[in-house]
């Protein structure tokens, strides 16, 4: 079956520590994204990749870091410079162009103790 | 830039009632529109999309959204609502010239009951 990956579904880490959400997609995609989600303020994008080897910022982009080395892998790391970590976070991927429809991952939940 | 708002943050309704749910959009260019849904703990679905053509866009699980260009909105409808349409939806929109960044509204709740 073809899909988007991520792991683990809940994770939970001691303030000040870094952590990296795994995302893998098999649906030969060239485009991957992360998003965060919060309750009540919809989806904001962190990073996003077009293409494999490089990435771009998104509107939230401050304390988090990413990598694209492979087609279908696109790893978040949260560091501890991240002032509020505590969220939903979405990884997606689309075949490349605007209009083509992202898939979504079923999320991994991250909260900082 | 663009930007979305959905102006009901909850809505309840009764099992085989209809239901729209409102999207208004904001953008001095040419857009694409999107409608995912998100059951709890779970990520985000397509429901339907506009890209061009006819203005009534038909979905899955008998959703349909109209493009209104001159109000800006994209609402999505349901004739005869199911409990299991119980869930978060998000209307999102993309400027048809840039790359593929996706602005979503903040989401709306449907909450159907018997």
């Amino acid at each position: 079956d073809g899909g988007i990956t991520q792991s683990p579904k809940y994770l939970f880490r001691k303030e000040g520590q870094n952590v990296t959400l795994s995302c893998e997609q098999n649906l030969n995609h060239d485009a991957m994204y992360w998003y965060r989600q919060d309750p009540g303020q919809g989806l904001r994008l962190i990073y996003y990749s077009q293409i494999v080897n490089d990435f771009q910022k998104g509107d939230i982009a401050e304390g988090y870091s990413v990598s694209r080395e492979k087609k279908e892998s696109f790893p978040l790391t949260v560091t501890s410079a991240q002032k509020n970590p505590t969220a939903f976070y979405l990884c997606a991927s689309s075949s490349s162009g605007v209009r083509d429809t992202q898939y979504f991952g079923p999320g991994t939940r991250l909260t900082v103790l | 830039a663009q930007s979305v708002t959905q102006l009901d943050s909850q809505v309840p309704v009764f099992e085989e009632a209809p239901v729209e749910l409102r999207c208004n959009y904001s953008s001095s260019v040419s857009v694409y529109l999107f409608w995912y849904v998100q059951y709890p703990n779970q990520g985000l679905q397509l429901l339907l999309k506009y890209l061009s053509g006819s203005t009534l866009v038909k979905g899955i699980n008998g959703f349909e959204a109209e493009f209104n260009k001159s109000q800006t909105s994209f609402h999505l409808r349901k004739p005869s609502v199911h409990i299991s349409d119980t869930a978060e939806y998000f209307c999102a929109v993309t400027l048809t010239g840039t790359a593929s960044k996706l602005t979503f509204g903040t989401g709306t709740r449907l909450q159907v009951t018997l």
